[in-house]
């Protein structure tokens, strides 16, 4: 079974440029998750998706930050404009329902750098 | 709100020593509870979980944790670290009603060979 997979691995940015984020998750996950994890700290939530729709949104900050899950499959996450505190790494994971019971099966990620 | 605590940041171990890494956390509800690890290069994967029944649970690799409910903790223990468990672990509780985890900061466990 393929995991989930995220493209870009890396990415280097100046502050105020805008960047986007891929994630395909696993074949029949209806629930999708985007987190972010600073450097020290553990991943914290930014949003979440049940098939194509939003469950928990609080913690994305919505004036920079975007997240969309067209046809409740691949999602992609944007922040436009970057600030040097996005600098981090966005994890994307995937379970089959929006279940506290289901595990969470995370991908790669993607390390974002800001300069 | 709901808060995960990890008492260790970095942890430096011989093979063979004994190995529990603290958690903690605050939710006055039904939680679910889990440790995840990341091996160097690799992704988060699930070290094992805790929903209901027997508080001592086990999960790869010889991992096991017990919850202890008067104490909001869910400690991770092993017997006999090997080399091969260097890696990043993290704690994660949700509440029961959404998928949504919170994580502690992680401990870094370095073992030596």
């Amino acid at each position: 079974e393929a995991g989930v997979a995220q493209s870009p691995r890396y990415k280097i940015i100046e502050k105020r440029q805008s960047v986007a984020f891929w994630c395909n998750p696993i074949s029949g996950h209806a629930t999708l998750y985007w987190y972010q994890q600073i450097l020290g700290q553990g991943p914290k939530l930014l949003i979440q998706f049940q098939n194509n729709g939003v469950v928990d949104d609080s913690q994305l900050p919505k004036d920079r930050f975007s997240a969309e899950r067209l046809k409740g499959v691949d999602s992609t996450l944007k922040i436009q404009p970057a600030k040097l505190e996005d600098s981090a790494v966005y994890l994307c994971a995937s379970s089959l329902a929006d279940s506290s019971t289901y595990e969470q099966y995370f991908g790669p990620g993607t390390r974002l750098t800001v300069t | 709100a709901q808060s995960v605590s990890q008492h260790n940041h970095h942890v430096i171990l011989s093979e063979a020593a004994s190995l529990e890494l603290g958690c903690n956390y605050s939710y006055g509800g039904t939680v679910n509870l889990f440790w995840y690890v990341q091996y160097p290069g690799q992704h988060l994967q699930l070290l094992l979980k805790y929903f209901s029944g027997d508080p001592l649970v086990k999960g790869i690799k010889g991992f096991e944790a017990e919850f202890i409910k008067s104490k909001f903790s869910f400690n991770l223990r092993k017997p006999s670290v090997q080399w091969s468990d260097t890696a990043e672990y993290f704690c994660a509780v949700n509440n029961g009603n959404t998928g949504k985890l919170i994580f502690g900061q992680g401990t870094t466990l370095q073992v030596k060979p």
